[in-house]
Order: structure tokens, then C-alpha cells, then sequence
């Protein structure tokens, strides 16, 4: 596609329930972002891919929260058992090259967890 | 660690009003500097960047200098639109770890009235 995708743009859950997110980046990019942003907040690092190699995930939060790119491309966010100070939207990031801050973000995923 | 500062908002301006919206930083390494702007129901996009000290990163009329001096990139526009009202995010990027880290600022909305 012409830009990030992500999905589902909205997610209610109750507490306790698991979540799966959804980003389909940009074809070709090397580099994919998972960002937390609260309400009124900026965006706060979750963790990074490199192709299919996670070289960070120093943000995640707890050990709740887990993420994959098993082919280098579409990439999932995964929280297990959520809390309600999981609520925020997610963003999904992705750039042409591992060596730039230029990057392309989606519309987001909002969670809220009831 | 890494972090950027910015102006707490919100902003109100008329329109052709002159703006700044001033953004500090700290950071160990050498960063590259952003503008991100968040438009009502749209994701983060790139607004202007700066790789160096003394660089001057414009688009659509904002204008951003990179002051090692003064470790700033406070972002201004000679005469604000409507269509300008949005969330801006202050950001800067340092290699870590064999990639570029994207630290972003609060976020400072502008709202402009006719």
C-alpha cells in the first residue's frame, strides 16, 4: 500500500482479555517502530525492528507486552492480560533505512481496556 | 538519556499571526532534529528536518535551525493558517544500538482561529 497501515483502528477490551495489533508497513522499509501515546502525551518507545531482528525492546513495558516480525515485513503487537494503564494509542512506525529519523507513521491503534 | 523538551500548549493564534513553538533538547550523542505535526484524525508526518548544527530546515513556510549553542530547534512561521491548527512534535534521532532512536517531545497543539 501507499502508507502505514494499521489495525484495528479502534479496540475495546475488558481487563484481563489478550490483544493482537496489526501494522502493515511500507513496502521496502527496512526499519518498523512500535510507539505508546497516552492521552496528550508524545509518543514513547516501545521497540524496534530491524527486517525480522528485534534489536530493541528496551520500552516495552512489562513482560506483557510482546512483538513480532517473523518475515521482515508486517509486524504484530501483542499484550496479554491487560491492565487498564494499557489504554493509549498504539502508533506503528517504519522507514527506508535503518540510519534515518525520517519516518512514516499510521493512523494508530487506540486500545481501550475496560 | 535522550530527551526533548517543548512548549506545553495549547497554542491560539489568529490567523497571520507570526508562531513559535520552542523546543529544547538533551542528548549524548550528535542528533538529527525533527518537526512532526499530527493534523486532526491523521497520523504523525514529518514536517521539516535539520542533520546538523546551524542547518535551517523549512516547509510550508515553518522554519526550524538547528543551535548547538543552545541545544534548541524552536519552530516558527511568519503567518499562521487555519488549516496550520495541529498537534507539533519536537524530535531527535541518535544512532543507539545500530539504528536510529526517534525521541519525541509532549506535543504542543495549535489551534488557530479566523
Amino acid at each position: 500500500g501507499a502508507g502505514v497501515s494499521q489495525s484495528p483502528r479502534y479496540k475495546v477490551a475488558k481487563r484481563g482479555q489478550d490483544v493482537a495489533l496489526r501494522c502493515d508497513p511500507i513496502s521496502g522499509h527496512v526499519s518498523l517502530f512500535w510507539y505508546q501515546q497516552a492521552l496528550g502525551q508524545g509518543p514513547e518507545f516501545l521497540t524496534y525492528f530491524q527486517n525480522e531482528a528485534q534489536l530493541d525492546k528496551s520500552g516495552l513495558p512489562s513482560d506483557r507486552f510482546f512483538a513480532e516480525r517473523p518475515e521482515g515485513s508486517v509486524s504484530t503487537l501483542k499484550i496479554q492480560r491487560t491492565q487498564q494503564e494499557d489504554s493509549a494509542v498504539y502508533l506503528c512506525a517504519s522507514s527506508r533505512r535503518y540510519d534515518t529519523g525520517e519516518l512514516f507513521f499510521g493512523e494508530g491503534s487506540r486500545l481501550t481496556v475496560l | 538519556g535522550d530527551s526533548v523538551t517543548q512548549m506545553e500548549g495549547p497554542v491560539t493564534l489568529s490567523e497571520e499571526a507570526f508562531l513559535t513553538i520552542n523546543c529544547t533538547y538533551t542528548a549524548t550523542g550528535y542528533p538529527s532534529l525533527f518537526w512532526y505535526v499530527q493534523y486532526p484524525g491523521e497520523g504523525l508526518q514529518l514536517l521539516l528536518k535539520a542533520t546538523k548544527a546551524d542547518d535551517k530546515g523549512s516547509n510550508k513556510g515553518f522554519e526550524a535551525t538547528y543551535r548547538k549553542e543552545t541545544t534548541s530547534f524552536h519552530l516558527e512561521k511568519g503567518s499562521v493558517q487555519v488549516s496550520d491548527s495541529a498537534v507539533y512534535f519536537c524530535a531527535l534521532s541518535v544512532l543507539s544500538g545500530g539504528y536510529q532512536k526517534v525521541t519525541f517531545g509532549t506535543g504542543t497543539k495549535l489551534q488557530v482561529i479566523p
